[in-house]
């Protein structure tokens, strides 16, 4: 099963660029490469999902290297309601659920 | 927009009791989960359903149960109560198992056993 990585914690400044990476080495041919984001007293919201190359949305990039190994999650000019705890999560969702969650990154936006 | 809904924000029961955590959500998924989160630790899935009537162990089913008698609706039990499952249990759904969509979460039970 592949596991994940993901730093502890990142601090960062409104209207900064922020980029959490996620590491996962052993990562399957079917897997995909799943962010949430969760806020205190709230349940993980879905933020964007991935396989290969990049993904973009209204509210973020996934970026994964050829090797699909790590993924990076990019969040463009920061504001301080972007303050929250953001996982990873690796997982087939067609199998039997193998899904492996990082213990998630806590992100600090400061004024 | 998916509604998942767990009955309760907060629960606060005694060691030994029979507890039953409920969920529903309001868009027909076929799938739906149980985690336990606790700081450090992530999110563990305790167990899931393909489908009503249907029910498979996650990485941590000791000392639970689960029931999905309807399709909307999944249930957490903790058959005897015991301290170390004092923590924030979360309910998830998705579409199918044959489809990539993510997964929806609830808003979570904050359960304390004293």
């Amino acid at each position: 099963l592949a596991k994940t990585t993901q730093p502890i914690s990142m601090d960062s400044y409104e209207g900064q660029e922020v980029n959490i990476t996620c590491s996962h080495n052993n990562i399957a041919t079917n897997d995909y490469i799943t962010w949430y984001q969760q806020f205190p007293s709230q349940g993980p919201r879905f933020i964007i999902q991935g396989y290969k190359t990049k993904v973009t949305n209204e509210v973020a990039s996934l970026f994964i290297p050829a090797d699909r190994k790590s993924s990076t999650l990019s969040l463009p000019r920061v504001s301080l309601s972007d303050t929250a705890v953001y996982y990873c999560l690796v997982g087939d969702w067609g199998s039997n659920y193998q899904l492996i969650w990082g213990a998630g990154t806590k992100l600090i936006i400061k004024p | 927009d998916v509604k998942v809904t767990q009955s309760s924000r907060y629960l606060v029961k005694r060691t030994g009791e029979k507890v039953f955590l409920e969920c529903v959500q309001d868009m027909d998924h076929e799938n739906m989960f149980w985690y336990r989160q606790d700081p450090g630790l992530g999110l563990r899935l305790i167990y899931f359903s393909y489908d009503v009537k249907m029910k498979e162990k996650g990485d941590i089913p000791e000392g639970y149960s689960v029931s999905r008698e309807k399709k909307e609706r999944f249930s957490l039990i903790l058959e005897s109560a015991s301290t170390n499952q004092t923590s924030m249990y979360l309910c998830a759904s998705r579409i199918s198992k044959y489809s990539n969509q993510p997964q929806h979460f609830g808003d979570g039970t904050r359960l304390s056993i004293l």
